[in-house]
């Protein structure tokens, strides 16, 4: 199955770091992972995509373990803006394969 | 720059009438995507263009589901007749061309069908 494994949902408090996982055994070594995040009533918008070396850029972070069977999302400082259901993705030929996604509760 | 812009934003008919869903992708964007959104669920890749050619339509339910990119621009998806089971929020997302390039998504069609 090309689509990846999250936890359903998970807490934070605000302005703590958030360490979101994701499980992808079966990513093939060409696949790259992608995050990103759907607020209520929106579109998904993209936070970040890596293939085998740790990633960073202004949202976020991604971690990749060295096996490449799972990686991390962490967001450094949790606003309630971050609250949203967030979508670990392996990109497969050319498209994105979504999951359901982790939905991220902030507390104020 | 306006992003990716998606007409009705809601729409609710009875079953087994059509509907269409226009979507306007990014400037300069050649590959276009439609996808559909289950309640509760990931959106999940209906068709994908490349300029005006379908290059992934795999998931597309070809028996009602129809969508076209005639000039490479702008694009319609339609379903006819639409089923009880057709519910769905209906994203378009577009990027620049190339392989795993960031894409955009609009606001979606949210579909009821009665």
């Amino acid at each position: 199955d090309a689509k990846t494994t999250q936890p359903n949902s998970m807490e934070s408090n605000e302005e703590e770091p958030v360490h979101l996982p994701c499980n992808h055994s079966t990513i093939s070594g060409t696949d790259y992972i992608h995050w990103y995040r759907q607020l209520p009533s929106q579109g998904p918008e993209y936070v970040i995509h890596g293939l085998t070396s740790n990633v960073n850029n202004r949202m976020a972070s991604l971690a990749i373990a060295e096996d490449r069977k799972s990686s991390t999302l962490i967001l450094h400082r949790a606003t309630l803006r971050d609250a949203a259901v967030y979508y670990c993705i392996r990109g497969s030929q050319g498209n994105l394969i979504f999951g359901k996604g982790t939905k991220l509760s902030v507390k104020p | 720059e306006a992003g990716v812009v998606q007409s009705p934003r809601y729409k609710i008919i009875e079953k087994k009438q059509p509907v269409a869903f226009w979507c306007n992708p990014i400037s300069g964007h050649n590959t276009l995507y439609w996808y559909r959104q289950n309640l509760g669920q990931g959106p999940e890749l209906l068709i994908r263009y490349e300029n005006e050619e379908a290059v992934d339509d795999s998931q597309l339910p070809k028996d009602r589901f129809s969508a076209e990119r005639l000039k490479g621009v702008d694009s319609t998806l339609k379903i006819q007749p639409a089923e009880l089971g057709d519910s769905a929020v209906y994203l378009c997302a577009s990027s620049a061309s190339g392989a795993y390039n960031e894409q955009f998504f609009g606001p979606g069609t949210r579909l009821t069908v009665l």
